[in-house]
């Protein structure tokens, strides 16, 4: 109930397209949805979060997508560049704990 | 705003040896600090959760007599890796929670350890 899936487990996409990445979650308690970047050798960076009181939130290019019936969220990445290849993480956590769940990460290569 | 730092971003030791990490928040009190190990290509691990003052909570599996934590102010925790071992080598994260309600945990820069 505590697991966090994500896929897919690597993408590739072309300069200027869109990135979508997929995560699902069981645990209904879970109130807190961001998305961390991370490149080779450096920490997780915040991306974007969101609550799911909304359906929506777009910062920039990013944006996610949430689903709350289906227990699912997604993020899109649009016009996407070749700075945007990294490895992505979702996560979860419930607002009162502490603990976030991550999933397992998603590769993302944007082609020049 | 909401860094975190990570000293050193490199250390390679000898069997045996302890090494100690330092997680600082630089700009914000860090109620809670968090500690993960990445290895290569995967996710993150928890391995404990600290808040100031306390004695830190472990994940099941994570040996807390070999990897000590201490969170002794808001802005301060330490990772010891106590006699590592060459199966200790991993990328180690800290992340730090400002607390009030706050959800985002920011995530320093990490550090390699590198046990001979």
């Amino acid at each position: 109930q505590q697991q966090v899936k994500q896929s897919p487990q690597s993408l590739i996409v072309q300069k200027g397209g869109i990135s979508i990445i997929n995560c699902a979650y069981e645990n209904t308690a879970f109130d807190y949805f961001p998305w961390y970047q991370q490149f080779p050798g450096k920490g997780p960076a915040l991306l974007i979060a969101i609550r799911p009181d909304v359906s929506e939130k777009k910062e920039g290019r990013f944006t996610i997508s949430f689903n709350k019936s289906a227990k699912q969220f997604s993020l899109h990445i649009m016009d996407s560049q070749p700075g945007d290849s990294a490895t992505y993480f979702c996560a979860a956590s419930i607002r009162s704990g502490q603990n976030f769940v991550f999933g397992p990460g998603t590769r993302l290569s944007v082609l020049p | 705003g909401a860094v975190v730092s990570q000293h050193p971003s490199r250390v390679i030791c000898k069997s045996g040896t302890s090494v100690k990490i330092e997680c600082r928040s630089l700009d914000f009190q860090a109620t809670t600090m968090f500690w993960y190990r990445q290895f290569p290509k995967q996710s993150l691990m928890l391995m404990a959760t600290s808040n100031e003052g306390s004695k830190a909570t472990y994940e099941q599996g994570v040996e807390k007599d070999k990897f000590l934590i201490n969170h002794a102010s808001l802005t301060l925790s330490t990772l010891t890796v106590t006699s590592a071992h060459p199966e200790d080598s991993s990328f180690y994260i800290c992340s730090a929670q400002s607390g009030g309600g706050a959800d985002t945990q920011y995530f320093g820069p990490g550090t390699r350890l590198t046990v001979l």
